[in-house]
């Protein structure tokens, strides 16, 4: 079973727009991590946050955790054509991270 | 030149037959993983290993089977007993402390 679901499913967006992509999960967790994966590749790890922060940023990234509502959002700021890809959360619990179903991001330029 | 490799990129199998998909990993990791990911979909667990010569099952692993005799090395097979295998397979790897996994950049598997 999946433990993250992100909204929306599908996002599509102007170049220069702010994208936000939202992530649930439902057991306690470690941390939470985001990754990137384009069309038919590998995914890439992008940021992540502990249990105990509530906001981390990494260059047009900003990452929120709020554990209360076992909850995250990732935002992409001033969005570009090359930000076009499958975004997904994975929580940690223990030694295994647990994917969710991904956010599918679209840029047009 | 550091990092995790796949192959082959496309694989293709005859119903009935098992296949065996290679991982390879230079980053002197570890743990390694393997997914399994259908279209549109997210991310499942099928084995990992923490450690040469131990393995564990994931959320899938029926089906599937793999070993660990070398730190570098992480073989998936997909069995016949596996009744839906077309799909993407992806491994990664870690380190023990890290919280980021490494990931290869998949298997595309499809059942003719």
């Amino acid at each position: 079973s999946q433990q993250g679901e992100e909204d929306p499913q599908a996002l599509s967006i102007q170049e220069g727009e702010n994208a936000t992509m939202n992530c649930s999960y439902k057991t306690s967790i470690n941390n939470l991590q985001w990754y990137r994966q384009n069309s038919g590749r590998g995914l890439v790890h992008l940021i992540l946050i502990r249990s105990n922060e509530r906001e981390k940023h990494s260059g047009r990234l900003r990452v929120t955790l709020d554990t209360s509502k076992k909850s995250s959002s990732l935002l992409i700021t001033a969005s570009r054509a090359a930000d076009t890809a499958s975004y997904f959360c994975a929580t940690r619990a223990g030694n295994m991270l647990t994917f969710g179903g991904g956010t599918r991001l679209m840029v047009k330029p | 030149d550091g990092g995790i490799t796949q192959s082959p990129k496309y694989l293709f199998r005859k119903e009935g037959q098992n296949v065996t998909l290679s991982c390879e990993q230079n980053l002197n990791h570890d743990a390694m993983y393997w997914y399994r990911q259908d279209p549109g979909q997210g991310l499942r667990l099928i084995y990992y290993s923490q450690i040469v010569n131990d393995f564990q099952k994931g959320d899938i692993a029926e089906g599937y089977s793999v070993s660990r005799e070398k730190k570098e090395s992480f073989p998936l097979t997909v069995t016949s007993a596996q009744k839906n295998p077309t799909a993407f397979y992806l491994c990664a790897s870690s380190t023990l402390s890290s919280k980021e996994q490494f990931f290869g950049p998949g298997t595309r598997l499809t059942v003719l």
